[in-house]
């Protein structure tokens, strides 16, 4: 299995309140994503990472924002929760770009916004 | 950008039986991958599989990328095999997989 945790597994938070949901990887991967999941809409890209302090943004990116120091790391941020923001966040690793190689994820973040 | 669709996107089968999913996208790919999301909701990279044919144990996967779709099929179906089955395929030069929406199978005894 690839090495990634997320956390916390679960939070419930209020709206308004800022959230920062952690990915660390053991794999010395290159990339790192961060999709979210809802009913009705699949897996979707937020934000993802091409190395370090490298970031761009995905299909869903407004309200949200990431950083990543270290190869190991990537922090999904929600500085003022939304209860549309309310989902599974999932995170992916990857050695290369986009689908040119396999993406491994973590065992995701359920997230409850109040 | 790409659009990747799947079918069925519901299926129940009789534990033992066999099926046949299929994924279909807009655009020419470079590859392909399928994805198993368990009913305890882990996601699991089952075929990394740009063309031609992989095999896994009871699973195997074709993907005909000059025709725009790939088959994930599942011989001797078990109850573990639950779950929802995911196609993801990148845009032309993007960094993204787009995933389709999804089967779920249900594998009954």
């Amino acid at each position: 299995d690839a090495g990634i945790t997320q956390s916390p597994r679960h939070k419930v938070t209020e709206t308004g309140t800022p959230v920062t949901l952690r990915c660390h990887q053991t794999e010395n991967h290159r990339y790192m994503y961060w999709y979210r999941q809802d009913p009705g809409h699949g897996l979707r890209l937020i934000h993802y990472s091409y190395g370090v302090k490298d970031t761009d943004k995905g299909e869903v990116s407004d309200g949200y924002s990431v950083s990543r120091s270290k190869t190991e790391d990537f922090l999904l941020t929600l500085e003022s929760a939304t209860s549309s923001q309310t989902s599974v966040y999932f995170c992916a690793i990857s050695e290369g770009t986009g689908g040119s190689q396999p993406q491994h994820f973590g065992d995701g973040t359920r997230l409850s916004i109040l | 950008g790409i659009q990747v669709e799947q079918s069925p996107p519901d299926l129940i089968l009789q534990e033992g039986a066999n099926s046949t999913l299929r994924c279909n996208f807009s655009d020419s790919v470079n590859n392909l991958q399928w994805f198993h999301q368990n009913p305890w909701g882990q996601l699991i990279n089952l075929f990394y599989i740009p063309s031609g044919t992989k095999q896994n144990g009871r699973l195997s996967a074709t993907t005909v990328a000059t025709e725009r779709y790939s088959l994930l099929y599942i011989s001797s179906s078990q109850t573990t095999d639950s779950g929802v089955y995911f196609c993801a395929a990148p845009g032309a030069g993007s960094y993204q997989l787009t995933f389709g929406k999804g089967t779920k199978l249900s594998v009954i005894p």
